[in-house]
């Protein structure tokens, strides 16, 4: 079974510094790996994920991640947050096996201040 | 655009009582899961199906059961509600068959106060 942990439960940055969301794994499979956003009130809106190809994903907003297998690491992040990056994001992992079963971290409560 | 609806953003209801949280979906997803979202717990499952009438049980199914009679719906039952099971309540749907999209399709929410 895989798991996941999230390693910081709130990052507080000021606008437009960089910021880094931790997340580690573990698995003895092969895995993907996504990053969820979940705003104050919603559900979860998947963000970004790596399934294969390069270990480097990108995001529409400007976030990235990159899997690094070695550490089994996949870090969130963005050289320049803004105020409405103000969000809860959760990290989460599933099996290359095709199973139903995906694992998400605690989350991390991201808070932009002006 | 990708929808999953869920009956009620909030509910309040009282210690005893049956509750039932609705989810729908607009897909054609094969699977659906209940998560319950708790703070510093992140998402723990509850339960998920992978087709009418099948069912499987998550990290914490006591005190819930489930039914999938359609593809499209996929309802949560708190036979008995009790204060500890206040919380926020997500469902999700996705494709079951391993070469399509992986990620997970959540809806808004339901955030269920037992009292």
């Amino acid at each position: 079974a895989q798991s996941v942990t999230q390693l910081d439960s709130q990052v507080p940055v000021f606008e437009e510094a960089p910021v880094e969301l931790r997340c580690n794994y573990s698995s003895s499979v092969s895995v993907y790996l996504f990053w969820y956003v979940q705003y104050p009130n919603q559900g979860l809106q998947l963000l970004l994920k790596y399934l294969s190809g390069s270990t480097l994903v990108e995001s529409i907003n400007g976030f990235e991640a990159e899997f690094n297998k070695s550490q089994t690491s996949f870090h969130l992040r963005k050289p320049s947050v803004h105020i409405s990056d103000t969000a809860e994001y959760f990290c989460a992992v599933r099996d290359t096996r095709g199973s139903n079963d995906m694992r998400f971290g605690a989350g991390t409560r991201l808070t932009v201040k002006p | 655009d990708v929808k999953v609806t869920q009956s009620s953003r909030y509910l309040v209801k009282r210690t005893g009582e049956k509750v039932f949280l609705e989810c729908v979906q607009d897909m054609d997803h094969e699977n659906m899961f209940w998560y319950r979202q708790d703070p510093g717990l992140g998402l723990r499952l509850i339960y998920f199906s992978y087709d009418v009438k099948m069912k499987e049980k998550g990290d914490i199914p006591e005190g819930y059961s489930v039914s999938r009679e359609k593809k499209e719906r996929f309802s949560l039952i708190l036979e008995s509600a009790s204060t500890n099971q206040t919380s926020m309540y997500l469902c999700a749907s996705s494709f079951h068959l391993a070469y399509r999209s992986y990620e997970q399709y959540f809806g808004p929410g339901t955030r269920l106060t037992v009292t």
